[in-house]
């Protein structure tokens, strides 16, 4: 079983709509939890930060995390062509350790 | 606002040859990373680097990969003898403790080729 799992989509939306990504995971030792965005050809950046479980909100962003279910989302407000990217969650046991990556989703907001 | 930098952009090597992919981390920032991500696929670690030495590292980190700080800026991934399935995007990323969290920071990447 891979260690994180994320459908690649692409996932299509309206301009406007509220999107939904998730990834599932099953090393228990993840307490870091990350969401980056990443264009083509380009470096991720970071949008969310969380650490064990609960939600936080950052503007247009909501990051969830559920550890007993192994289960993290990041929910989009108010999407906007601009956000049109792929959607990287990220993942460690500890705070200075490597990253384990989902392979993205690649997201589209129609206008 | 602070960012990491990587040099070249697109680096064009034949198999065998000697690369070496260079980052300019973040000022304050204590942890260096390495990570590549092959074409279609998943960003993956490679290493960590602090306080001058390797503190962690994956099984992809073999023997023909190396990484040093040769100076007080510059972190550097030299791979000894490139390989044709080495031709991918090698990230740079840096963090620092602030609060207890480690937000790493990654760079725009070096796209490398290997003929």
């Amino acid at each position: 079983q891979k260690e994180v799992e994320q459908d690649p989509g692409p996932l299509s939306v309206p301009e406007g709509a509220i999107v939904s990504l998730n990834c599932t995971y099953s090393n228990s030792a993840f307490q870091y939890f990350m969401w980056y965005r990443q264009y083509s050809r380009k470096g991720p950046e970071l949008l969310m930060y969380t650490y064990s479980s609960g939600n936080k909100e950052d503007g247009r962003f909501t990051a969830q995390v559920d550890k007993s279910s192994k289960y993290i989302s990041l929910f989009i407000r108010d999407s906007q062509p601009s956000d049109s990217a792929t959607y990287l969650c990220a993942m460690s046991g500890g705070g200075a350790d490597g990253l384990t990556f989902g392979k993205g989703t690649h997201l589209i907001i129609q206008p | 606002e602070p960012e990491v930098t990587q040099t070249p952009s697109h680096q064009v090597t034949q198999m065998g040859q000697e690369v070496i992919l260079r980052c300019v981390p973040i000022s304050n920032h204590l942890y260096f990373y390495w990570y590549r991500q092959i074409l279609g696929q998943k960003v993956e670690f490679l290493v960590s680097f602090y306080n001058n030495e390797i503190s962690e590292k994956s099984e992809i980190f073999d023997d023909q990969f190396s990484v040093e700080r040769p100076d007080g800026s510059n972190f550097t991934l030299k791979i000894r003898s490139t390989k044709l399935e080495d031709s991918a995007m090698y990230f740079c990323a840096s963090s620092t403790p602030t609060g207890g969290r480690y937000e790493q920071y990654f760079g725009p990447g070096t796209r490398l080729t290997v003929t």
